[in-house]
C-alpha cells in the first residue's frame, strides 16, 4: 500500500521567514496531494491541493509543488505569521481508491 | 452550509463498555470516511462508506469495530468491549464523490477516553 512520508517533524521560524514542509510518496499511482491544517484541538482543514497533472499550484502566501518522477511534493508558505502555527499534514490517494493515507504530521510554530 | 457534524465531542468509557461515536456529512456529500488519530501520529484510515455500504474497511480492526451508514441518519462507528489502546481521536470526514481524488473535509472529531 501507499507510504506517505514527512519531514521535518517540528519547524520553527521567525515571523515573515518562509517555511517548506516536504513529503515523499510510494505509489506512483498517487495523483491526488492535499495539505491539512490542524490548530490544537480542532478539525483537519484543508487548505491547498495538487493534483498530478500540474506541477506548482498557488493561493495567496501558500504553494505546493510536485515531482512525480521523484515522487515528491511540498508545501511553501510565505510570510509566516504567528496564526500559521498548527500541525500541517500531507496526504495522498489515486483514482479509484477514495481514501487518504497521511504523513505523520509537521508541527510549526512561528514565533513573534 | 454546515459543516461535518460529530458528537459527542468528548465521550468516557470504562473497559468493557461500548461506543458510539456519530457522523452527519456535509449536505450533499454521500461519501463518509473515519480515521483514527493517536496522540502525535498522523490520521489512520479505518473506513469507508456510502449510503448503505461499506466500500472499504481495510483500516478497521476485524474484532469489536463495526461501521454503519443508514439510508436515515448518521454513520456510526461503534467499538464493542473497549480496551485502554481504543484512547484516541476519531475523526470522520465527508465528500461529495467517490472514486478518488477528491477533497475530504473533517468534522471537529470525537475524543474518546478509556478508564
Amino acid at each position: 500500500g501507499e507510504n506517505v512520508e514527512q519531514h521535518p517533524s517540528t519547524l520553527s521560524v521567525q515571523e515573515g521567514d518562509s517555511a517548506v514542509i516536504k513529503c515523499t510518496y510510494s505509489d506512483s499511482a498517487s495523483n491526488y496531494f492535499p495539505w491539512y491544517k490542524q490548530e490544537l484541538g480542532k478539525r483537519p482543514q484543508l487548505i491547498i491541493d495538487i493534483r498530478s497533472n500540474v506541477g506548482e499550484k498557488k493561493d495567496q502566501r501558500i504553494a505546493v509543488t510536485l515531482n512525480k518522477t521523484a515522487k515528491h511534493f511540498s508545501l511553501h508558505i510565505t510570510e509566516t505569521q504567528p496564526e500559521d502555527s498548527a500541525v500541517y499534514f500531507c496526504a495522498a490517494s489515486k483514482e479509484g481508491y477514495s481514501t487518504l493515507t497521511f504523513g505523520k504530521g509537521t508541527m510549526l510554530l512561528v514565533s513573534p | 452550509n454546515a459543516g461535518v457534524m460529530q458528537n459527542p465531542r468528548h465521550l468516557v468509557r470504562r473497559r468493557g463498555q461500548e461506543a458510539r461515536l456519530r457522523c452527519s456529512p456535509m449536505k450533499g456529500h454521500s461519501h463518509v470516511y473515519w480515521y483514527r488519530q493517536l496522540p502525535e501520529e498522523g490520521l489512520k484510515f479505518m473506513v469507508y462508506l456510502q449510503k448503505e455500504n461499506i466500500i472499504d474497511e481495510s483500516g478497521m480492526p476485524k474484532e469489536r469495530f463495526s461501521a454503519e451508514f443508514p439510508k436515515e441518519g448518521p454513520s456510526i462507528l461503534r467499538i464493542q468491549q473497549v480496551v485502554r489502546g481504543d484512547s484516541a481521536a476519531y475523526f470522520c470526514a465527508s465528500s461529495p464523490l467517490g472514486g478518488g481524488n477528491q477533497p475530504q473535509h473533517f468534522g471537529d472529531g470525537t475524543r474518546l477516553s478509556i478508564l
